[in-house]
């Protein structure tokens, strides 16, 4: 049975600066992961996502990695403003499974 | 493009009745899956439907069924509400085949 674990749970930064958020998954059989934002009470918006076959993606100030050997994905956030603050969710794919496994999130704040 | 797009936003039941929620793809996809989100937690997969079937189920009793219509929009009922259904529920949609989820803004279930 896949688990996805995020650390940490909630994270605090001065505005300006760059962060990582940590996710691991138990099996290193997936298909891809994908990173979400969600804004308090409202749906995940789509981030990034990274094939099994790839090592990152970038998107804008966002930069997500894949170790799948390791079971290890970071998510990059460059020079973070208070905009950014939001919980972030990873969510692997396994193979053979159609759906998403989450991990419980990182609660971001960005102090302006 | 609309996106994905599900209704209502909000609904306040009583224990013990029953509620449909409902879910409408974004354009062009033609799989729609359905998570429950407790608060503080990571979203748990229900179901998936496609060509107006169920392909894979998660770790939810019958209580919870589901319907997909020819136009791929789909349904979520739940009967017997129990107090601990109280949630987020969120519908992702993708092309049958693709990768990427997206996700609706999700209704807030409260049951009373």
């Amino acid at each position: 049975k896949q688990e996805v674990t995020q650390i940490p749970a909630a994270l605090s930064v001065p505005e300006g600066e760059n962060l990582v958020l940590n996710c691991s998954f138990t099996d290193s059989a997936i298909y891809n992961l994908q990173w979400f934002r969600q804004d308090p009470g409202k749906g995940l918006t789509s981030l990034l996502l990274i094939q099994s076959s790839q090592r990152e993606q970038t998107s804008g100030r966002l930069n997500a990695s894949l170790d799948k050997s390791s079971g290890r994905s970071t998510l990059y956030i460059a020079a973070s403003q208070p905009g950014d603050s939001a919980t972030y969710l990873c969510a692997v794919n396994s193979a053979g499974s159609y759906q998403l496994t989450f991990g419980k999130g990182t609660k971001l704040s960005v102090i302006p | 493009d609309a996106g994905v797009t599900q209704s209502p936003t909000h609904l306040i039941k009583t224990r013990g009745q029953q509620v449909t929620l409902r879910c409408s793809p974004k354009s062009g996809h033609d799989t729609v899956s359905w998570y429950q989100q407790a608060l503080g937690q990571g979203p748990q997969f229900i179901f998936q439907y496609y060509e107006e079937e169920e392909r894979q189920r998660g770790n939810f009793p019958d209580r919870f069924s589901g319907h997909q219509f020819p136009n791929y929009s789909s349904e979520l009922n739940v009967n017997a509400l129990l107090l601990g259904d109280s949630a987020l529920y969120l519908c992702a949609s993708r092309p049958w085949g693709g990768t990427e989820a997206f996700f609706g803004q999700g209704t807030r279930l409260t049951v009373v």
